[in-house]
């Protein structure tokens, strides 16, 4: 089973933040938070991934709270191009890597 | 080269056929999973290999046998299918080791008839 809560749905307007949050109350010291987005029948595509610290790359910011409870994707200027299905996944190594059901993010024109 | 590449990229096969779906990667990764995902739901963990072993097998039936040849190569073996089990099937790769995850190919997309 998923380790993770995502909200099922959301819309963001175009050139606006997009701030998907995800719940992993249950995550284990060692477990990193990722995120990976899929554009309709595409392969999953790998955006971010976190431990402790905030983290930040060219596609967007990973904000993980003080107890890692839980976490905040933000991708600062969404474009239509971000409509996808966002996944929030909590993994050590990397080998059960399970996918709850994500969150539908729409960028609208 | 930081690619999965999966092939066939599209499959029709009748239900008394036997065919395979084939995944390869050249980083240098120790782990290699199978996915299968249904429409509008999300990908479904079927196996994983670590090491070129068998390290998980989520209760798949034995329609579905994978094969991993070498470190390189995964395959997946499809026999006796049923319609139900059209979906896109995903193989991915990974280092397996701390904070990586899994880099995927774009899918076989498999239709029963």
């Amino acid at each position: 089973d998923a380790k993770t809560t995502q909200p099922t749905s959301m819309d963001c307007a175009e050139g606006r933040a997009a701030n998907l949050p995800c719940n992993h109350s249950t995550i284990s010291g060692n477990e990193y938070v990722y995120w990976y987005r899929q554009i309709h029948s595409q392969g999953p595509q790998y955006i971010i991934h976190g431990l402790k610290n905030n983290e930040t790359n060219e596609m967007a910011s990973l904000i993980i709270t003080e107890d890692r409870k839980s976490s905040t994707l933000i991708l600062p200027h969404a474009t239509l191009r971000d409509t996808a299905v966002y996944y929030c996944i909590v993994e050590s190594y990397g080998q059960n890597f399970v996918f709850g059901p994500g969150t539908r993010l729409s960028v609208l024109p | 080269d930081t690619e999965v590449t999966q092939t066939p990229k599209h499959l029709v096969m009748g239900m008394t056929n036997k065919k395979s779906l084939k995944c390869e990667q050249h980083m240098g990764h120790r782990a290699m999973y199978w996915y299968k995902q249904k429409a509008k739901k999300p990908p479904e963990l079927m196996f994983v290999y670590s090491y070129e072993k068998l390290s998980i097998n989520e209760s798949v039936p034995s329609r579905f046998s994978p094969e991993c040849p070498n470190s390189s190569l995964l395959n997946l073996h499809l026999h006796a299918l049923q319609p139900e089990d059209s979906a896109l099937y995903l193989c991915a790769s990974s280092p397996y080791r701390d904070g990586v995850g899994p880099f995927f190919g774009q899918g076989t997309r498999l239709t029963v008839v």
